[in-house]
Formats: structure tokens, sequence, C-alpha cells
């Protein structure tokens, strides 16, 4: 069975500082592999995903994200942190041959910011 | 603008009442779903639907039914309201097509059951 795993449940970060979060999976074949983010008071929003070719990706408000299939990991960064950017972020994995109803969401890691 | 609509921000029920939460979409898609979002836990999918008058479990589908009576709604039913199914609920609906897609999510309702 798949697995995602977000070692990181809290994350604090100064503004203007880099970010990366940590996404880690078990799958057995290639994956379709997601990031989406949870602003306070809202439902989630995609910022990327990751199907197949270049294994580096890039999403919407700055993030990207880079697919390294020998560690089994997707993690997401972004250069420059922003107050905005404070929320929770998942990563999401489903294989793919199914669609969303075989997908698997992390715990999710809460980003703090501080100015 | 691509829209999920979830009827209630915040509810309170009382332990044993019956309790709908409802989702409107206005994408037209054909698949609609429905999770609930536990701290710790993630996200885990109830029951989803790939058209109308379908639907199938999820992972968690206990205690839970739906109804899909038009493409664009997709309600979620608590028979008896229980202590443990407070939690937040989370709407999201997708185009149809092979492989996973976009989902679009709603704002979620936080259900308290007393």
């Amino acid at each position: 069975a798949q697995s995602v795993t977000q070692p990181d449940i809290h994350i604090t970060v100064s503004e203007g500082a880099s970010l990366e979060l940590r996404c880690n999976y078990s799958y057995g074949a290639t994956p379709y592999l997601f990031w989406y983010v949870q602003s306070p008071g809202q439902g989630l929003q995609l910022l990327l995903k990751y199907f197949s070719g270049d294994t580096l990706v890039q999403g919407i408000k700055g993030f990207e994200a880079e697919f390294k299939r020998s560690q089994s990991s997707f993690n997401l960064r972004k250069p420059s942190v922003h107050w905005s950017d404070a929320a929770e972020y998942f990563c999401a994995v489903g294989p793919s041959n199914f669609g969303n109803e075989k997908l698997t969401f992390g715990t999710g890691t809460r980003l703090t910011i501080i100015p | 603008d691509v829209k999920v609509t979830q009827s209630s921000r915040y509810l309170v029920k009382r332990t044993g009442e019956k309790v709908f939460l409802e989702c409107v979409q206005d994408m037209d898609h054909e698949n609609m779903f429905w999770y609930r979002q536990d701290p710790g836990l993630g996200l885990r999918l109830i029951y989803f639907s790939y058209d109308v008058k379908m639907k199938e479990k999820g992972d968690i589908p206990e205690g839970y039914s739906v109804s899909r009576e038009k493409k664009e709604r997709f309600s979620l039913i608590l028979e008896s309201a229980s202590t443990n199914q407070t939690s937040m609920y989370l709407c999201a609906s997708t185009p149809a097509g092979a492989g996973a897609h976009e989902l679009f999510f709603g704002s979620g309702t936080q259900l308290s059951v007393l």
C-alpha cells in the first residue's frame, strides 16, 4: 500500500529566509505527487504536481518541488518566504493508473513565519 | 473562477441528531469527494461520486452516507451524529478523465458534536 510521510509537524522560519518542506513516499512505481496549501479558514489549494518528465516542477506562489526517485522524496522549496506563506502544507501521493479516490495525503506541516 | 461552496462554515449538533452537510460546485465537474480532516491524521476520504446517483465508499465510510441527485450537489449525511465525528469536513471536485486530477476544495465545515 502507498503511504506518504511529512516528518516535520511544525516549522518556523523568518520572513525572507529559504524554506524546504520534506515529503517522503512509499510506492512501487512512479506515483503522481502533489503539494497542497491550506491557509487559515480555507480549503486546500494546489501548489504544484508531478506526473512525469522534468523532475523539478514549478508551482504557484514561487514554490518548486523536486522529485527524487532514489530517495522517494518530493520536497517543496521556496527561496524566500513571505508572511502570507504561513499556512499548512500537505503532500499527497497517488498511483498513476487510478483516480483521486486512491490519493493518500500526508499529515501536514504547519509553517509559521516570524518577522 | 472555480467555486466549491459548502453551506455551513461552523455547525454544532447534539449526539444522535441527523446531520446534513451540503456541497455545491459550479464547474460542471463529474467527480465529487468528501474528506474528513483531523489534526495529525491529514485528510481521509469518506465517500466519492463519479456521476449522478453514483457513490463509492472511501477509506472511512462508517457512520456516514451520501447523496448525489444532481451533478452539482453532493451531500454528506451523518445518520446519528456521535462525538467522534467532531471534525473538519472538506468537499472537493474534479473533472472526469483518467488518473488523478487537481482537487478543487471548498472552505470546509467545522462540525462539533456535543
